[in-house]
Order: C-alpha cells, then sequence, then structure tokens
C-alpha cells in the first residue's frame, strides 16, 4: 500500500536556529500533501496544504514566512521551520492523500518531534 | 462552532464493553468521512472509512446520518489494544486539494 516516509522522527535543536523536515510518497505521487501540527493531548491541526509547483495554502494564524513550505516534485514536500523558538516544539506529522478503492484514504508519515531548546 | 466535534473523552471501560463514540460536522457538502486511530506519540492510522449504507470491520461499526450529519463508530467486545485516542476526519468535496478536518478525538482505555 502507499507510504508516506518522514524525516526525521525527532530533533533537538537551539532557539533560533532553522529545522527542515521531509515528507516522501513512497510509491505514489501526490500533487498535494498536508502538514499539521499537534501538541501534547490535542488533535491534529492542519498548518497548511503543500501543492506541487506552487505556492502552499496556509491556515488562519500560521505564519508562512515562519514555516516554510516547498513541494518540488510529486512525491517530496519539505516543512523550514525558521527561526525556531520553545513555543515550537510540537509534533508535525505530513501527510498525502492515495486514492486506493477511490475512497482517498489519508497516509500519514511518521511524525517529527520538534524540541526547541 | 468547530466544523467537525466529536463526543468529549476520556472514556474508561472495562474489557468487553461495546463503546460508541458519536461525530458531528458543520459542513453538508462533506464527502467523505473516516475514523482513525491514534495511540501515543503516533501518526494516525486509518480504522476504517465510513459508507452511507453503513460498514462493519469485525468489532467495529461505522454509520453515517448525512440528514443529521453525524457519524458514528460502535466497537464491541472491547479489548486491551483498542486503548487509543479515535480521530473523526471529514473531507469536503472530492478534489486532490480537498480540505481534511479533524475532530479533537476521544480517548478510549479499556481496563482490565
Amino acid at each position: 500500500g502507499a507510504v508516506v516516509s518522514q524525516h526525521p522522527s525527532w530533533v533537538i535543536c537551539k532557539s533560533g536556529t532553522s529545522v527542515k523536515i521531509e515528507c516522501r510518497s513512497l510509491d505514489f505521487q501526490a500533487t498535494t500533501m498536508f502538514w499539521y501540527r499537534q501538541f501534547p493531548k490535542q488533535s491534529l491541526m492542519l498548518m497548511a496544504t503543500s501543492n506541487e509547483g506552487s505556492k502552499a495554502t496556509y491556515e488562519q494564524g500560521v505564519e508562512k514566512d515562519k514555516f516554510l513550505i516547498n513541494h518540488a516534485s510529486l512525491t517530496l514536500s519539505t516543512l523550514t521551520v525558521t527561526s525556531a523558538h520553545p513555543e515550537d516544539s510540537s509534533f508535525y506529522i505530513c501527510s498525502a492523500r492515495g486514492y486506493r478503492e477511490g475512497t482517498g484514504e489519508l497516509f500519514f508519515g511518521e511524525g517529527s518531534r520538534l524540541t526547541v531548546l | 462552532r468547530k466544523e467537525v466535534e466529536q463526543d468529549p473523552g476520556p472514556f474508561n471501560v472495562p474489557e468487553g464493553a461495546t463503546v460508541a463514540f458519536n461525530c458531528t460536522y458543520s459542513n453538508s457538502a462533506s464527502q467523505s468521512f473516516f475514523w482513525y486511530r491514534q495511540d501515543c506519540r503516533k501518526e494516525p492510522k486509518l480504522l476504517m472509512s465510513v459508507y452511507s449504507s453503513g460498514n462493519e470491520d469485525g468489532r467495529f461499526t461505522a454509520q453515517l446520518n448525512r440528514a443529521s450529519q453525524y457519524i458514528s463508530l460502535l466497537i464491541r467486545d472491547s479489548k486491551l489494544s483498542d486503548s487509543a485516542t479515535y480521530l473523526c476526519v471529514v473531507r469536503g468535496a472530492y478534489s486532490s486539494a480537498s480540505k481534511i478536518i479533524f475532530g479533537s478525538g476521544t480517548r478510549l482505555s479499556i481496563r482490565p
């Protein structure tokens, strides 16, 4: 079945540095990928929709200059957290939609746990 | 009002019990509905899609009521391994870019 791979699984960085997270669809092409953030004991919150070859669409309240999204190919989307601060510490998950059996099942990456010191 | 609302948790039930979750959605144009399961500190995984006619997968039954705009998940003969957070997921019009909205999740804890 479709698989989405996310890297790195976890990262610890100093405040002020930038962190890049990669999301790859391994056996299918994804023109659209989604980036979510999840704080402890809360649900997934959609941050942005990543569109291959065009600008990402950000949800209200998400700073596009802080969370840079690049979807340069049909199998890779990247999220860069620029000038990270402790409040950016969270679980970031990407997803892409497969079309198995026409249901549009959403496949998730394994998630990236970011800790900003 | 949230676009997708779920039963508040946590649900704490004994092994073998039957438990039901409900989820309501506000957008009547929503096309696809899913239940996902998320274990602690892991990514969500699809539990089952929800079809208009209702569908069953072993101990799990999902139903959709378009008129009242809610979906439900029933778990029979619950197992300890069913302990997890269950997420209701709703998607808009069937297109590659249609937004997917998650409910806040319902935490289920099965006790021996």
